[in-house]
């Protein structure tokens, strides 16, 4: 099994902050990784997939990188309504999500 | 616009069966795999398995295989998820999602568009 393991697992910034969320695979995924945002009580959203694809109707701060086994997740300008749990997932081999990461305001 | 609608909130004991539900609107139902994903309390989400409606091609994670069943009815645009006996660590938010296949297995995909979860709690 290909296991995600996502750091930090919670990240406090103040808005207008440029954020960066790693997502590290146990084995190569190529680029076949996906990005998802989910606010409390909500379903998650797609945010990024195949690594740096960005989903129609996503704003442009988020941005994707990576290959292999190390990715990111950028946000350029931290905005008020980015406050959420972000998952990795890749999809190489079956599928598997990474923790999660909780960005906080600080 | 692409909708995934799932059944309502549910509470049940230990033992009980259960089938909830998830219609899609606004594509094709039949010709996109359909997945389900589970989120248990305070938790991180978990892929369970895929189903293509068009011939009930169905794909479980070895986490999950044996635990639940999926299916999905073309006809009326609908996937389920079943339990034939609850139990209480089956207490969780479950979410479909209909899944993008991946090019590199056939087995795997992202998801792009998400129901709105259908809340799940067993106890006695």
């Amino acid at each position: 099994d290909i296991q995600m393991t996502q750091s930090p697992s919670t990240l406090s910034a103040s808005v207008g902050d440029r954020v960066t969320i790693t997502c590290r695979a146990s084995q190569s995924i190529s680029s076949w990784l996906a990005w998802y945002q989910q606010k409390p009580g909500k379903a998650p959203k797609l945010l990024i997939y195949k690594a740096s694809s960005l989903e129609s109707g996503v704003p442009s701060r988020f941005s994707g990188s990576g290959s292999g086994t190390e990715f990111t997740l950028t946000i350029s300008s931290l905005q008020p309504d980015d406050f959420a749990t972000y998952y990795c997932q890749q999809y190489n081999s079956y599928l598997t999500f990474g923790g999660g990461t909780k960005v906080e305001i600080k | 616009e692409v909708q995934l609608v799932q059944s309502g909130t549910e509470v049940k004991k230990p033992g009980e069966s259960l089938k909830i539900s998830c219609e899609g609107s606004g594509y094709r139902f039949s010709n996109y795999w359909i997945g389900w994903v589970r989120q248990m309390p305070g938790k991180g989400l978990e892929w369970m398995g895929i189903i293509y409606p068009a011939d009930s091609d169905t794909r479980s994670s070895p986490s999950f295989q044996g635990q639940v069943t999926i299916s999905a009815d073309k006809s009326t645009s609908t996937a389920y998820l079943q339990w034939s006996s609850l139990k209480a660590s089956d207490t969780a938010m479950y979410y479909c999602a209909r899944h993008i296949i991946s090019q590199a297995d056939a087995r795997a995909g992202y998801f792009d568009y998400w129901g709105q979860g259908t809340l799940v709690t067993v106890s006695s």
